[in-house]
């Protein structure tokens, strides 16, 4: 089955940096690969997607890369703002399930 | 506009007790739907998914169960429940027939003592 892993598990970055996640999966098969954003107590939130077709997607100050060939894609947020703060979760699979990376934790600090 | 609800928001359970928690989908029609549990500081663990009424598929073999008695609802249970079962409950609804974002609903705290 798939593999996800996700670094760093913690983050710490100033207001206005830039913050990126890193995960590496193992199925060559997958070719969906969503990233979601927890706040504390709740649910996680998708917040963007990319398919395995697409080397990068932009929305706003979060994109996504995708390197097929290595295996790895990349959350990168810019202009960190306080509300930015949350555990950020990304996922590799495909129809019907994915796989989830354990989880960082990201901290704006203003 | 689709919506997810789940209830109870937290739960406190005596091991050995049954349990049942309930989801329902507002908004869309033959969505798929999961169960995820996570664990404190830990990822997410797909437990069930399931793509039609009474159709469940298990991932991980343990102390629960699901069934999906209507399109838009899916329940979790446990005859008996274990002190490893604590966590928090997510369910998910995903589009049929593609490989698109879980929506998460805001999940169950559940506490077994």
């Amino acid at each position: 089955g798939e593999n996800v892993e996700q670094h760093p598990s913690t983050l710490s970055v100033q207001e206005g940096d830039s913050a990126v996640i890193k995960c590496t999966y193992s199925d060559s098969a997958s070719n969906y690969f969503p990233w979601y954003k927890q706040e504390l107590g709740k649910g996680p939130q998708l917040i963007i997607d990319i398919r395995s077709n697409v080397g990068e997607k932009k929305d706003q100050r979060i994109a996504v890369t995708l390197n097929k060939t290595a295996k790895h894609f990349s959350l990168h947020i810019t202009e960190t703002q306080p509300e930015d703060s949350a555990v950020y979760f990304c996922a590799a699979g495909g129809y019907q399930k994915v796989t989830f990376g354990t989880g960082t934790k990201l901290q704006v600090i203003p | 506009s689709q919506t997810i609800h789940q209830w109870p928001a937290t739960l406190v359970q005596p091991v050995g007790s049954p349990l049942s928690l309930e989801c329902t989908v507002e908004g869309t029609s033959n969505p798929n739907l999961y169960w995820y549990r996570q664990a404190a500081g830990r990822g997410l663990q797909l437990l069930f998914y399931s793509v039609g009424i009474g159709q469940i598929s298990s991932e991980v073999p343990q102390n629960l169960s699901a069934s999906r008695p209507q399109d838009r609802q899916f329940i979790l249970s446990s005859k008996k429940l274990l002190l490893s079962d604590s966590g928090f409950y997510l369910c998910a609804w995903g589009l049929a027939g593609g490989a698109i974002g879980r929506f998460f609903g805001p999940g169950t705290r559940l506490t077994v003592l």
